[in-house]
């Protein structure tokens, strides 16, 4: 079945350092891509979208590729602040209702 | 986007009570609705999907007896939890999809209720 693989965290980094978060997907069919973001306390919301391959989502300084010859979408972000402390959830949609959700990854930021 | 509210987000009840937790889109009308449950440093379980005026399509091992799921109206959708026990506390979020079919549709996710059975 379909299925979303991310790195494991918490990822632990300092402000302005580069941050990536590898997602691998298995999917049949043609997935669209996401990535949420999950701030303490709070519920989900959207951080960036692809729909289709070679697909770039970017949002706040993230960037996301939708890579279909290895299956990945990897999020970037080039210099972390503080307040991007949060969980970060890949996920694929087929269509239809369901979202598939990755595990999510930790990311602490420090000043 | 669409934006959902939950009520309560934040409860705390007894063992063996009944709680019941509501899921609003304030400006989409939303034939489908989704409950998922969160468990601490953990990924979202899709527990069931909600359709109005009709029943409640539960995934694998989640107890429909259980969790009861009511969508009377295609802005409102409520999940009650049962004679809830404390394995049953956890962050309970729902989310309306923007629609029916694309592949390219996002959801848009309530704030989560977070449960607490002592």
């Amino acid at each position: 079945g379909d299925s979303v693989t991310q790195m494991e965290g918490p990822v632990t980094l300092s402000e302005e350092a580069f941050l990536t978060i590898n997602c691998t997907y298995t999917a049949t069919g043609y997935p669209s891509l996401f990535w949420y973001v999950q701030y303490p306390g709070e519920g989900l919301q959207l951080l960036l979208k692809a729909t289709k391959a070679d697909d770039k989502g970017s949002n706040k300084g993230f960037e996301a590729t939708y890579r279909k010859e290895t299956t990945s979408f990897h999020l970037e972000k080039g210099s972390v602040q503080v307040s991007d402390s949060a969980v970060y959830f890949c996920a694929l949609h087929t269509g239809g209702f369901k979202t598939i959700f990755g595990a999510g990854t930790r990311l602490f930021v420090k000043a | 986007g669409a934006v959902v509210s939950q009520h309560p987000s934040w409860v705390i009840c007894k063992s063996g009570t009944s709680v019941k937790i509501e899921c609003r889109s304030l400006d989409f009308q939303a034939t489908t609705m989704f409950w998922y449950r969160q468990f601490p440093k953990q990924s979202l379980m899709l527990m069931a999907t909600s359709n109005e005026g009709s029943k409640a399509t539960y995934e694998q091992g989640v107890e429909k007896d259980k969790f009861l799921i009511n969508h009377a109206s295609l802005t409102l959708s409520t999940l009650t939890v049962t004679s809830a026990h404390p394995e049953d506390s956890s962050f309970y979020i729902c989310s309306v999809s923007s629609s029916g079919s694309g592949s390219g549709d996002e959801q848009f996710f309530g704030p989560g209720t977070r449960l607490t059975v002592l």
